[in-house]
């Protein structure tokens, strides 16, 4: 049982490239989202899916941009990568349902030099 | 402006020992709050949940407690374990705060 996939695990881009993040879900949940941890920050909100076909900006939105290619699928992309923008960048998804909490992938470490 | 407010940035406790971990919010409207656990180079895992109209919630060794006048939640853990040592969140649903760090010495 898979849970959440996050690929890659590992990236270091130099300021100005692009890249996507890819996360897959193989348990049916409805919502995904996508999350950055930064050092006494815990965890921001980037964007988030309620469900297939609609995407939603969180608190930290800019220089971001996010894909739901199907139930299953929900992308990341830097369009223009900043090195603000270096941080640990976190998958998650759920049922939609609150009590349940998300399940988590293991997390992107990006650093943009 | 956060909503979700962990201000013990870290906790030290001794093995078998009670451990309780801090959260304070803004927003009363989430029916939720939620904690969740974090070990190094790991994405967070659930822990458990309270509902707005409860006061407790019990799992094992782990107790939340909601204090809804105050807005605050709290965590206990009894007795504390090595195994325990994280950084723990809570969150009202997609809110997380700052992260406590837990470190259970034996």
């Amino acid at each position: 049982n898979a849970g959440v996939t996050q690929t890659p695990k590992f990236q270091v881009l130099k300021t100005g490239q692009s890249m996507t993040l890819q996360c897959a879900q193989d348990m049916n949940h409805n919502s995904m989202y996508w999350y950055r941890q930064d050092p006494g920050m815990g965890l921001r909100l980037i964007y988030y899916s309620a469900s297939e076909g609609t995407t939603d900006k969180g608190e930290v939105p800019n220089g971001y941009n996010v894909s739901r290619l199907n139930k299953r699928e929900f992308s990341l992309r830097l369009e223009s990568a900043a090195p603000s923008q270096t941080s640990v960048y976190f998958c998650a998804s759920s049922y939609g349902q609150a009590s349940y909490g998300y399940t988590f992938g293991s997390g992107t470490r990006l650093t943009v030099v | 402006d956060q909503q979700v407010k962990q201000n013990s940035p870290s906790l030290s406790v001794q093995e078998g020992r009670i451990s309780i971990l801090n959260c304070d919010y803004t927003n009363s409207m989430f029916d939720y709050f939620l904690w969740y656990k974090k070990y190094p180079a790991e994405g967070p895992t659930f822990l458990i949940s309270i509902s707005s109209i409860k006061d407790k919630n019990e799992d094992g060794r782990f107790t939340v407690f909601l204090n809804k006048s105050a807005k605050h939640l709290s965590l206990h853990i009894v007795p504390s374990q090595p195994g325990d040592s994280a950084v723990y969140f809570c969150a009202d649903d997609m809110r997380f705060g700052a992260g406590t760090r837990l470190t259970v010495k034996p």
